[in-house]
């Protein structure tokens, strides 16, 4: 079945430095990737998607590029802020079934 | 600009009692979803509904039940609450065709 494995957290950064948390997939076919991000008392946010192999997604300094060949969709940022500090959830969706990775918490210190 | 809205936020439960979330969207969307978040686990599909009228199980269906009142309702329904249920619940809705699901704020429920 298709599956989502991200790198466990948490991760503590301080402010300014790089950041990446490790997504991989299984899927029986070509699925959508996600990053949904969740802010403390709050639902799930997209942070971006990819639909097919070679796109980037981007939003807010955050970037995530879909690697068909190692079925990979990591998430960077070259510089955290103190508010990027949330729990980052990498998804994949395929023919209307969604499965999420377990979270990766992330906490930015100044 | 509502979303997709859940109610209510926290309630606590004794081992047996029964309780209904609540969950309302207001963006026309087709498509609605129930999930669990359990630490360490991600989120867990419980029912969905691809349509007004029709409700399908997911990943985790055992021990809730469904309704898809209208295109705006889905409610998630504990007949008889268990402490394995202790979770956060979050309500979400996709549209016709699209990917991408908007979640509610979420239930927090805790059940004793």
């Amino acid at each position: 079945g298709n599956s989502v494995t991200q790198m466990e957290g948490p991760v503590t950064l301080s402010e300014e430095a790089f950041l990446t948390i490790n997504c991989t997939y299984t899927a029986t076919g070509y699925p959508s990737l996600f990053w949904y991000v969740q802010y403390p008392g709050e639902g799930l946010q997209l942070l971006l998607k990819a639909t097919k192999a070679d796109d980037k997604g981007s939003n807010k300094g955050f970037e995530a590029t879909y690697r068909k060949e190692t079925t990979s969709f990591h998430l960077e940022k070259g510089s955290v802020q103190v508010s990027d500090s949330a729990v980052y959830f990498c998804a994949l969706s395929f023919n209307n079934d969604m499965r999420f990775g377990a979270g990766t918490r992330l906490t930015v210190k100044p | 600009n509502a979303g997709v809205t859940q109610t209510p936020k926290f309630q606590v439960l004794k081992t047996g009692q029964s309780m209904t979330l609540q969950c309302a969207q207001d963006m026309n969307h087709n498509s609605m979803y129930w999930y669990r978040q359990d630490p360490g686990m991600g989120l867990r599909l419980i029912y969905y509904s691809a349509s007004e009228g029709t409700t399908d199980k997911g990943e985790v269906p055992n021990g809730y039940n469904v309704s898809r009142l209208n295109k705006r309702e889905f409610s998630l329904r504990l007949e008889s609450a268990a402490p394995s249920q202790t979770s956060v619940y979050f309500c979400a809705s996709s549209g016709t065709g699209e990917s991408i699901q908007y979640f509610g704020a979420g239930t927090r429920l805790s059940v004793l």
